[in-house]
This record gives structure tokens, sequence and C-alpha cells, in this order.
């Protein structure tokens, strides 16, 4: 079975600083995708970033980063010069590339960014 | 762009009516999905389908199905509506390979 866990139930973080929301993930398939997703008040899911288990560089977008560290299953997502836009529910999930392909969410981590 | 569209976004039934959640996606994706979000819980997984007329059972698939009768759309079902299923819907689809798109979500009230 997989588990995504997130350990920040919520941030406060200044604008135009960084930020790194934490996720740790457990599976046994040996390979894998991690995502990040962000929810505004609006509700809508959107999707910001992909890491592959086989990728050897860590994913970049823009001002998302993913920290994907292997060995001990964290896939940090990084936000630079945070911006008030970014505050939302965000949201780790992984997908297994075996089986039937279903994601699994961490329970997200509320950000907000202080002026 | 890729749209996935949800019948309503916000829904209020009373405790043993039928309810229909509609999900109609527009770039012919092979899998769809259905989720409930509780705060604290995260978004989990009711039911999913990789093509027309095929259905699986996600984690909490209890009081719940689903319909597919044609590719761009995946409907939920509450057969008999109980407080216990208030909450946030969210329908997503993809590919086979790619990331997943998310409607705009419901938000049922059971009263």
């Amino acid at each position: 079975a997989q588990k995504i866990t997130q350990t920040q139930p919520g941030m406060f973080v200044q604008e135009k600083e960084a930020v790194t929301l934490d996720c740790t993930y457990d599976t046994s398939d040996p390979s894998y995708g991690l995502f990040w997703y962000k929810q505004p008040s609006s509700g809508e899911m959107i999707f910001l970033i992909y890491q592959g288990s086989y990728d050897q560089q860590n994913a970049t977008e823009g001002r998302y980063s993913l920290n994907f560290q292997k060995a001990r299953k964290s896939a940090n997502l990084v936000i630079s010069a945070s911006q008030l836009g970014d505050s939302a529910m965000y949201f780790c999930a992984m997908r297994s590339n075996f089986g039937n392909e279903k994601l699994t969410f961490g329970t997200g981590t509320r950000l907000t960014i202080i002026p | 762009d890729v749209k996935v569209t949800q019948s309503s976004r916000y829904l209020v039934k009373r405790t043993g009516e039928k309810v229909f959640l509609e999900c109609v996606q527009d770039m012919d994706h092979e899998n769809m999905f259905w989720y409930r979000q509780d705060p604290g819980l995260g978004l989990r997984l009711i039911y999913f389908s990789y093509d027309v007329k095929m259905k699986e059972k996600g984690d909490i698939p209890e009081g719940y199905s689903v319909s597919r009768e044609k590719k761009e759309r995946f409907s939920l079902i509450l057969e008999s509506a109980s407080t216990n299923q208030t909450s946030m819907y969210l329908c997503a689809s993809r590919t086979n390979v790619g990331e997943q798109f998310f409607g705009p979500g419901t938000r049922l009230t059971v009263l």
C-alpha cells in the first residue's frame, strides 16, 4: 500500500521568502511518480509539478521545484520568492506505475503568505 | 486546454434522497476518478474508471455507485444520501501517462 505524509497542517510565511513544504512517502513499488497540487479557496485542484522516481534531476517549473531525496523517500516542494497568490492548500500525491495507477494524496498543508 | 466540468458547484439534499453528481471531460481521456475531500483527511478515492462501462472501487466506495456510459462522462450516484456524505466531491480525468486534471468540485450538503 502507498502512503503520503504531510506533517505541516499549516504554515505562515512572509511575502518574498522561500517556502519548503514537506512530503514523505512510502511505497514498495520500484517505479512511481510524485505530484504536487495547489488548491486555492475556489476549490479547484491545480497541478504544479511532477517527479518520476527514475528522474536523475529534481523537477522545476518556474518558481516551483521539487527536492527529491529517494533514499529518504521525501519529495518536498520549494516555492521561491513567495507571493500573496501562493496562499492555498497544497497536496502531495503519488502514483505507482504498476497496477491501477490511482493517485494517493496526503492530508495537505495550508500555506498563508503574510504581506 | 483540458477542461473537466461538474454539474453543480453547490448542492443541498435531504437524507434518503438519490443524488447524481455529473462530470464531463472534453479531452478524450481514458481514465476518470471521483474523490471526496474532507478537512484533515485529504482526498480519498471513491471510484475510478479506465474505460467506458468499466469501473473499479477506490478506497471508500461504500454508499456510492458510478456510471460511465460514454467516454466523456462519469457519474457518481448516492443511492440514499446520508449526513456523513456531506463533503466536497472532486472529479478528475487523465490519459494513461499524463497528469490528472480536476474539475471545480461540488460541495454537497445532506440535511
